[in-house]
């Protein structure tokens, strides 16, 4: 298996553009997770899917952010519009709920917001 | 709510050393105890996980941790350090009979000295 794929896995936009950053999960996998991850506030669960379906999205920072997960095998972050605060890296998780709990994590993408 | 504390968020071993790295959790009952690790611009990585069982788990890479429930506590030793044990690494935790949700804590960087 490829694992999680994250695209791109570096983007760098300037304030106030849109953003979007896309996953394709493990096959099979019923969980998916983004997570952020800056040097400040470490690894923060942002918002995750359990069948497609969003089931906690308390960790999204505000509106400017969204995340879609249209079918098993794709999902996308949007961020609209982008500020310079939102640069760090975000990773993309899956997990099956007959699993071990164990969460894969993508390779990650860093984004940097001039 | 449950929270993950790493102490130290830095610590410095010799090649051949014992391998420390600390993590205390708060959870009112016994959470789902994980360890990843993260080497530099890639994803996390699974070292070893307690659910259930046995206290003591052994891990990747010759990594071991045990479950103390008294102390609150989920310590990751190794006996003797290898250069290429340098990395980042989170202790994480979720509530017990889930799939989802892993808090993590802020991380350990670890640092390998020839």
């Amino acid at each position: 298996d490829a694992g999680v794929i994250q695209s791109p896995r570096h983007e760098v936009t300037e304030m106030g553009q849109e953003v979007t950053l896309r996953c394709k999960p493990i096959s099979g996998h019923d969980y998916l997770f983004w997570y952020r991850q800056t040097m400040m506030r470490g690894l923060e669960l942002l918002i995750y899917f359990n069948n497609n379906v969003p089931i906690d999205d308390s960790g999204m920072p505000e509106d400017r952010f969204s995340a879609k997960m249209p079918n098993a095998s794709f999902s996308t972050l949007k961020i609209q519009p982008s500020e310079p605060r939102d640069s760090a890296v975000y990773f993309c998780a899956s997990s099956l709920t007959s699993g071990s709990y164990e969460q894969f994590f993508g390779p990650g993408t860093r984004l940097t917001v001039l | 709510a449950q929270s993950v504390t790493q102490l130290g968020s830095h610590v410095s071993v010799s090649e051949g050393a014992l391998v420390l790295l600390r993590c205390n959790y708060s959870s009112s009952v016994p959470p789902y105890l994980f360890w990843y690790v993260q080497y530099p611009n890639q994803g996390l990585q699974l070292l070893l996980k307690y659910t259930t069982g046995a206290t003591l788990v052994k891990g990747i890479n010759g990594f071991e941790a045990e479950f103390k429930k008294s102390e609150t506590s989920f310590h990751l030793t190794k006996p003797s350090a290898h250069m290429s044990d340098a990395a980042e690494y989170f202790c994480a935790v979720s509530k017990r009979g889930s799939n989802y949700k892993l808090t993590f804590g802020k991380g350990t960087l670890l640092t390998v000295n020839p």
